[in-house]
């Protein structure tokens, strides 16, 4: 167990729809990551925050959205699904910003029917 | 952007072989992990290693930043070792993201 945590696991949902995918970090972390696994990708780093703001941005979808709330748990939303946003996201988190450990969480499976 | 390679991509070994994987890495970093995926999904940290050897177990690894690339040697291999592999590197002077290999997959036989 890493200590981070992911709600839901598992996620069914139609095209057009839209979803929130929640994430608690590990206690005392301030850094927040979130990643798009997916067969033809990869692992892709979407956006991360730390201690609330946003510090970094990879190939994130306008679709998609994310925020840190000030206790420091984070949200992802995709909107407007398509079939190919089907995919498992992972939260990860870690102490500071950058140069150390980051754990990451089992994930949530999104399948979009 | 910084590039991760790591090889060799598929791998299959019998129960009991030792095998080592290899990432190269195209840019300075100051962070290394080492991460196993098993057939269920979750990504398992395994080494957090910039630089230097560490052990844990049948497994251990070495990073030679200065020559950036990173090597995971699994000893006496297990069933349950199989999965995906993936070394994850963050750049110096960057965010704190890290950037994945493309993995390798273990298949270990019994």
């Amino acid at each position: 167990d890493s200590g981070v945590t992911q709600t839901p696991k598992h996620l069914i949902t139609a095209t057009g729809q839209r979803v929130t995918l929640r994430c608690s970090p590990r206690s005392g972390d301030l850094s927040v990551y979130w990643y798009q696994q997916s067969l033809d990708q990869g692992l892709q780093f979407l956006i991360q925050y730390y201690n609330g703001e946003e510090r970094a941005k990879g190939n994130i979808l306008e679709r998609f959205s994310a925020q840190q709330f000030p206790d420091l748990h984070s949200e992802l939303n995709l909107s407007s699904l398509e079939l190919g946003d089907s995919a498992l996201y992972f939260c990860a988190s870690s102490r500071q910003g950058s140069g150390n450990t980051i754990y990451f969480g089992e994930g949530s499976w999104l399948t979009v029917v | 952007g910084i590039q991760v390679e790591q090889s060799p991509p598929d791998l299959i070994l019998q129960e009991g072989a030792n095998s080592t994987l290899r990432c190269n890495f195209s840019d300075s970093v100051n962070n290394l992990q080492w991460f196993h995926q098993n057939p269920w999904g979750q990504l398992i940290n395994l080494f957090y290693i910039p630089s230097g050897t560490k052990q844990n177990g049948r497994l251990s690894a070495t990073t030679v930043a200065t020559e950036r690339y990173s090597l995971l040697y699994i000893s006496s291999s297990q069933t349950t070792d199989s999965g995906v592999y993936f070394c994850a590197v963050e750049r110096i002077s960057n965010t704190g993201k890290l950037i994945f290999g493309q993995g390798t997959t273990l298949q270990v036989k019994p």
